[in-house]
């Protein structure tokens, strides 16, 4: 069974740009959740997506924005991108809850 | 607010030794502990996890060891092996919140040979 897998892996964006970033779960995997990692912060919850839905929302600016399709495949934009947004974005997927999250290999996405 | 709480944030252990790595948590809601190891370049990978409900787990060479009334969980790493050197998180989560992970800061194992 394939993993999550996620595209592009790296990216390099000018300050107030947007970005895309997109995410395929595993294969029946409703639940695709997103997080930022950086040096500083660590790891931090972005939001979930679980049947087109967003279920959870975690504390970052309306800029982070994101969408899940039929397919269960995910995308997250970010808007007006600002430096402290360079950082390794991962997407994670799972049947529908917590248990055995899977993580994709990330994007590391550069604010120049 | 920081939820999660790791320590320590790195650890040098010689080949063959016990690495421990110790967390703790506030939010009594929390109800699945997990843990993930996470190589350079590479996305975090699920090592092994444990319930409120169970005291110790036990897979291979790792161990969870899980004190509700502290409110606190280690991982335990026996016979550490150069190949382990990775970075190890801790993480919680409730049923409530899907599949909202909350991770602790990270603790970054060097293993020597």
């Amino acid at each position: 069974k394939a993993g999550v897998t996620q595209t592009p892996r790296y990216l390099i964006k000018t300050r107030g740009q947007q970005v895309t970033l997109s995410c395929s779960p595993i294969s029946g995997h409703r639940s695709v959740s997103w997080y930022q990692q950086t040096p500083g912060q660590g790891l931090q919850f972005l939001f979930e997506y679980f049947s087109e839905t967003q279920r959870n929302k975690g504390n970052f600016p309306g800029r982070f924005s994101g969408r899940q399709f039929s397919n269960s495949r995910s995308e997250m934009n970010v808007s007006t991108l600002e430096l402290g947004d360079s950082a390794l974005y991962l997407c994670a997927s799972s049947w529908g809850g917590a248990t055995r999250q899977y993580f994709g290999p990330g994007t590391r996405l550069t604010v120049t | 607010q920081q939820q999660v709480k790791q320590s320590p944030q790195s650890l040098i252990v010689q080949k063959g030794g016990i690495s421990i790595i110790n967390c703790a948590y506030e939010n009594t809601a929390f109800d699945y502990f997990p843990w993930y190891q996470q190589f350079p370049g590479k996305g975090p990978a699920l090592l092994i996890a444990i319930r409120p409900d169970v005291s110790e787990k036990k897979e291979g060479r790792f161990t969870i060891s899980f004190n509700k009334s502290a409110k606190q969980f280690s991982l335990h790493i026996m016979d550490s092996q150069p190949g382990d050197s990775a970075t190890y998180f801790c993480a919680a989560s409730r049923e409530t919140s899907g599949s909202r992970l909350t991770f602790g800061e990270g603790t970054q194992l060097t293993v020597n040979p």
